[in-house]
Formats: structure tokens, C-alpha cells, sequence
């Protein structure tokens, strides 16, 4: 089993629509947890931190499931925009795993 | 500087080439890692760095890879002989205090 897995996809969705993303993990003492946007051809870049307590940011939304091992993104009223790939990323103070990503396609 | 650094930008390399990659990252930052990204998969990870000193170099694929950082700052990573399996992009990524991860745009080796 891997480390770190997620789904793919891709995920067609209509502008303004819903989407949400889960990311599994297998290390159970891990500690941190981001998920990180990377467009074609450029470097990932950190989206937002997971908390225990689940977060928000604008339309973002990440929570954190230490019992069942997983994390989500949820993106509420998606752009053009948000077309990328984004990568769940698992760890600890000294090594991060990433996933596969899961590519995002928004179409008019 | 403002943000991770890396040169070159394109890499190509003949097959049984040596290169060296180098990575310039925040400034302050004591946590530095190299990762390996082949296409359409998610970074690997290949060593890590607090400071000057290796704590980890699990990730590299042979004893062809070898990473250095010899003042604390600038680290460079070297490929001996290149094989066209080497061709990836190599992101380098640097922290303070483990909080999120700063990639640089990354060097895209091909080996040819």
C-alpha cells in the first residue's frame, strides 16, 4: 500500500460547481498535513495546512480524519481557475510523502 | 532572497554525463529537501537537510545521487553518470520549522 494515495481523477466539473478531493494515508503517527495546488509545468505550491479541527480559507475547505487516515479539500463555487492538479501531502517534521495528485479540470 | 532558487532551469545531458544541480533556498530556512518529479506522478522524495548535516538520504535512487550542503545554505545535487532514467524534474523545497514547504521552479533533466 502506498503511503500516500488519492484518486486521480480527472475531475470535470462545471464552473460554480462543488468538488471535494480525499487523500488517504498509511502512517497513523503522522503529523503534518497540507495540500498543495500544482500547475502544468510549475512548481507545487502550498494551498493550505490541514488542522485537526478542519480549516477555511474563502472557498476552501480542509479537514483532517486521524481515525479513518484521510484528509479532504472541499472547493465550493469553482473558477477556471482552480484548474490544476493538487497534491495531498503527509508527514513529519523531517520528510513529507506526497501523493499522486488529483488533476482538477473546471470547464465553462 | 524572496524565494527557493534553482539552476539551471533546463538541463540536457548526454547519457554517462555528470551534473550538478543546485538549489538556493530562503534565507534562514535551516530545513532543505530535494525531491523528483517524473511526469504525470507526484514528488519524490529523494534526502533532507537541517543545516549542513544530511539527516536523511533515503530517497536517492543509487550511488550515482549524492547531495551536499557544506555551509548550511546552498545545496547542490550531483548525478554521476547519468541514464535516461534520470530524466525528471528535480524540485528542491525548503522550511523553517516544518511549517509548509517553498519549492523552487525546479531544474527539468533530460538525458539523452
Amino acid at each position: 500500500r502506498k503511503e500516500v494515495e488519492q484518486d486521480p481523477g480527472p475531475f470535470n466539473v462545471p464552473e460554480g460547481a462543488t468538488v471535494a478531493f480525499n487523500c488517504t494515508y498509511s502512517n497513523s503517527a503522522s503529523q503534518s498535513f497540507f495540500w498543495y495546488r500544482q500547475d502544468c509545468r510549475k512548481e507545487p505550491k502550498l494551498l493550505m495546512s490541514v488542522y485537526s479541527s478542519g480549516n477555511e480559507d474563502g472557498r476552501f475547505t480542509a479537514q483532517l480524519n486521524r481515525a479513518s487516515q484521510y484528509i479532504s479539500l472541499l472547493i465550493r463555487d469553482s473558477k477556471l481557475s482552480d484548474s490544476a492538479t493538487y497534491l495531498c501531502v503527509v508527514g513529519g517534521y523531517q520528510k513529507v510523502t506526497f501523493g499522486t495528485g488529483t488533476k482538477l479540470q473546471v470547464i465553462p | 532572497g524572496a524565494g527557493v532558487s534553482q539552476s539551471p532551469r533546463y538541463k540536457v545531458a548526454k547519457r554517462g554525463q555528470d551534473v550538478a544541480l543546485r538549489c538556493d533556498p530562503i534565507s534562514g530556512h535551516v530545513s532543505l529537501f530535494w525531491y523528483q518529479q517524473a511526469l504525470g506522478q507526484g514528488p519524490e522524495f529523494l534526502t533532507y537537510f537541517q543545516n549542513e548535516a544530511q539527516l536523511d538520504k533515503s530517497g536517492l535512487p543509487s550511488d550515482r545521487f549524492f547531495a551536499e550542503r557544506p555551509e548550511g545554505s546552498v545545496s547542490t545535487l550531483k548525478i554521476q553518470r547519468t541514464q535516461q532514467e534520470d530524466s525528471a524534474v528535480y524540485l528542491c523545497a525548503s522550511s523553517s520549522r516544518g511549517y509548509g514547504y517553498t519549492f523552487g521552479s525546479g531544474t527539468r533533466l533530460t538525458v539523452v
